[in-house]
């Protein structure tokens, strides 16, 4: 089975602009989760979504959004960035809440 | 709210000498999870413990999960090179939302 996708793997924003990042999970996975990465906070749960619907979401703010379709692809979307939304952002797919796999990321830089 | 808390934060050690990295939950997990991230890389799961008391050996890895289901450890027998990276614990909170330790980045020198 090929393994979760990220799209793009890097992306250079500016303050104030808005970004959609995209994961496709493994194929029968239904459960696609968001994570921010920085070397500071750490791994931090941004939301989950199942079936299209968000079952769990994270203390982000509002300007941190996502969906699922049909197919389970997932996307989330950042707006009017910040400079501390630089990070890599990991989306993870699952099965039956057991692991999680991860994608390679997208390194999002906002200057 | 819940938190999960790693110890140490980094650690080197010299090629061939054990290692070790511990998981310390404020509250009762139904279960742990481990995760290691290369350089570079994305988490990639390691294990799940889920009864108390439990112990699991993956070669030189061995995980432990506390009687209280409230701390983890990870134990890494005469590490090499290859054992490079972060390792996470991770505990659920409610369906797949998972609370990460900070992480413990291990070096090795050769």
């Amino acid at each position: 089975k090929a393994g979760v996708t990220q799209t793009p793997r890097y992306l250079i924003k500016t303050r104030g602009q808005q970004v959609t990042l995209s994961c496709s999970p493994i194929s029968g996975h239904r459960s696609v989760s968001w994570y921010q990465q920085t070397p500071g906070q750490g791994l931090q749960f941004l939301f989950e979504y199942f079936s299209e619907t968000q079952r769990n979401k994270g203390n982000f703010p509002g300007r941190f959004s996502g969906r699922q379709f049909s197919n389970s692809r997932s996307e989330m979307n950042v707006s009017t960035l910040e400079l501390g939304d630089s990070a890599l952002y990991l989306c993870a797919s699952n099965y039956n809440s057991y692991e999680q796999y991860f994608g390679p990321g997208t390194r999002l830089t906002v200057t | 709210g819940q938190q999960v808390m790693q110890i140490p934060q980094y650690q080197h050690v010299q090629e061939g000498e054990d290692f070790t990295t511990y998981c310390n939950s404020s509250t009762t997990l139904s279960n742990i999870q481990w995760y290691k991230q290369r350089p570079g890389g994305h988490p990639v799961f390691l294990i799940q413990l889920v009864k108390s008391g439990e112990v699991k050996k993956q070669k030189r890895l061995t995980f432990q999960f506390g009687e209280a289901k409230k701390n983890s450890s990870l134990h890494i027998t005469a590490t090499q090179t290859t054992d490079v990276g972060t390792y996470f614990c991770a505990g659920p909170k409610t369906g797949n939302q998972f609370y990460f330790g900070t992480g413990t980045s291990l070096t090795v020198i050769p």
